[in-house]
Formats: C-alpha cells, structure tokens, sequence
C-alpha cells in the first residue's frame, strides 16, 4: 500500500508565483525522500532529493523542505513558469536507496499565465 | 546519465492476449532494473526489480512477469492479460549502490 500522500490533488498558480506543494509520510524509518516531475505522457524526472539528516535542500529555483517531527515534506519551486505544469510527486525509500520507493498519488501542478 | 527506452509506447490488446513491453538501458553497466505501473490517478506502483542477470523480485502477485536475459535489458509479460493491467507501465533504472533513478518514457496499455 501507499503510505506517501499528498494533501492536494491540484493546484493552480499565476505564473511569477511561489508554489508549494505538500507531502506527507507515514513510515518513520524511512530516510531518503525524492520529488518527480512528471509531464503528461512521459515518464517521471527526478526533481531534488533529501535524507533524514538533513531539513532543508535548495536546487535551481526548487526547494525541499523535511519536518521529520510531523513526517511532512514539501517542494517549493519559486517564480513558477509554464514549463513547470505537470504532476509532482514526492516519494520515500529506506536505506537511502531509490529502488524500492512508495510514492504519493501526486499533485497536479497548473500555471496561469 | 542514463538513457532508458521502452518500446511500445502505446499498445492495444484484446483480453486473454499475450505480452510483452522491452526495456533497454544506456549509459551505465550492471544497474538495479524496475517496473513500475501507473494507474490513472494514482502514484506508482513497483511490480518488479533485478539487481543481476535472471535475478528478478516480485512486489505485487499478479498475471504478469518480468524477465533479464542481458545486462541492460528488461522485459515486462503476460501469457493472457486481464482488463485490469490497463495502465502505464514505465521501466526505471538506478545504478548500483546509489544514484539517481531514470525512468523510459513510459508503455501505455489499453487492454479491451
């Protein structure tokens, strides 16, 4: 089963905005968490990546932030564009492997210009 | 980085018919091989993995199989397929030990 969900099935955006989008995890032993981006009809893309030892990672305008205390992720992309409308999905691993990863149903990200 | 192709992209098949999604690998040696299916709406769900040649993990019980008969080669089947195996299947590959995972562009199935 899933234990990776997500808080909002879509979200819509101006463009030039800050999107944030939420996830949550259930399994307390897990210690890698990823975000993918995924366009319609193709497969996913890595976004950005964090483990348990860390809070907060920054990428190219994407930025991930892990609360282990209420097992809460989020991926914030700054300064949304067109380009970034697609599904987000967050997922988790144990043992920092992305193998075996549980994945949320993923949130549907819709920019305006 | 890795290059990952699957082929079909889009296939059509009547119920109780065989078959068979490739998945070939580029750019690494000896990678961790996944399948995975997407339901509408839903995340994705591991149905199979292989660290090796002939060594494949089975996550979910179902009709369908999965094979390596070479390194950087993976191939999803069904001897007769149910409606339920509706669904974008997208094979994914990790290198050993860590590392990104990279994901084909997917095999959407429509089993009629």
């Amino acid at each position: 089963g899933e234990s990776v969900g997500l808080h909002l099935p879509t979200l819509s955006v101006q463009e030039g905005d800050n999107s944030i989008i939420n996830c949550a995890y259930s399994n307390s032993a897990s210690d890698y968490f990823i975000w993918y981006k995924q366009e319609s009809g193709k497969g996913p893309q890595f976004i950005i990546d964090i483990r348990s030892n860390m809070d907060k990672r920054q990428g190219q305008r994407v930025t991930v932030l892990l609360n282990k205390t209420v097992k809460h992720l989020s991926l914030q992309i700054a300064a949304t564009q067109p380009g970034d409308s697609a599904v987000y999905f967050c997922a988790e691993a144990k043992g920092g492997s992305q193998g075996n990863l549980i994945f949320g149903k993923g949130t549907k990200l819709s920019v305006k210009p | 980085s890795q290059t990952i192709h699957q082929w079909p992209a889009t296939l059509v098949q009547p119920v109780g018919s065989p078959l068979s999604l490739e998945c070939t690998v580029e750019g690494t040696s000896n990678p961790n091989l996944y399948w995975y299916r997407q339901a509408a709406g839903r995340g994705l769900q591991l149905l199979f993995y292989s660290i090796g040649i002939d060594q494949i993990s089975s996550e979910v019980p179902q009709n369908l199989s999965a094979s390596r008969p070479q390194d950087r080669q993976f191939i999803l089947s069904s001897k007769k397929l149910l409606l339920s195996d509706s669904g974008f299947y997208l094979c994914a590959s990790a290198s050993s030990g860590s590392g990104e995972l990279f994901f084909g562009e997917g095999s959407r199935l429509t089993v009629l």
